[in-house]
């Protein structure tokens, strides 16, 4: 069965530092990989996805993620975090390759300090 | 850009009531689903339709039922309301073509006292 682990509850880290939050994923065939990110009081927002070709994902905000397969891991990285970045994240993977039903990790809480 | 709207942002009911969450999308999607978010379980999948008249339950559809009459709207309820569906409902569509983003609605805080 399908499934997709965020290890870290929270994730703290300085403004203008990199970040990187952490997924792996456990599939049966090609992984179709996501990530979103949750601001208080909202739905969640789509931030990138992992199909095919090139590893390296670039989405939303300047956030990218890289997949690795021999890894089985899909982390999201930011060259230079910001403030306003602080807010819920989710990893998602494809329950399969012909539906758009998703299973999602468990979040993973990115706190930015000044 | 697509907008998915929930009708109540926090809801508040009584043990044994029936609940309605009403959900509409505006981008002519063909999926729509409906989730329940809960501190360190993430979403879980309850129901999700691919299309009007069609659902499929999804991880935890106990204690509820869902309704899709048309394209746009996408109906949850909860036949007999309990103190643990207590929960942040989230839903959210997607549409046409293989692996398409899901957009999501702000979510309906519900409690049930």
């Amino acid at each position: 069965a399908q499934s997709v682990a965020q290890p870290e509850d929270q994730v703290n880290v300085a403004e203008g530092n990199p970040l990187t939050v952490k997924c792996t994923y456990s599939v049966s065939g090609n992984p179709y990989l996501f990530w979103y990110v949750q601001y208080p009081n909202r739905g969640l927002q789509f931030l990138l996805k992992y199909i095919t070709g090139d590893n390296l994902v670039k989405g939303s905000y300047g956030f990218e993620a890289e997949f690795n397969k021999s890894q089985t891991s899909f982390h999201l990285k930011k060259p230079s975090a910001l403030v306003s970045d602080s807010a819920l994240y989710f990893c998602a993977v494809s329950r399969s390759y012909n539906t758009d039903k998703l299973i999602f990790g468990t979040g993973t809480r990115l706190q930015v300090f000044p | 850009d697509v907008k998915v709207t929930q009708s109540s942002r926090y809801l508040v009911k009584r043990t044994g009531e029936k609940v309605f969450l009403e959900c509409v999308q505006d981008m002519d999607h063909e999926n729509m689903f409906w989730y329940r978010q809960d501190p360190g379980l993430g979403l879980r999948l309850i129901y999700f339709s691919y299309d009007v008249k069609m659902k499929e339950k999804g991880d935890i559809p106990e204690g509820y039922s869902v309704s899709r009459e048309k394209k746009e709207r996408f109906s949850l309820i909860l036949e007999s309301a309990s103190t643990n569906q207590t929960s942040m409902y989230l839903c959210a569509s997607s549409g046409n073509g293989l692996i398409q983003p899901q957009h999501f609605g702000d979510g309906t805080r519900l409690s049930i006292l």
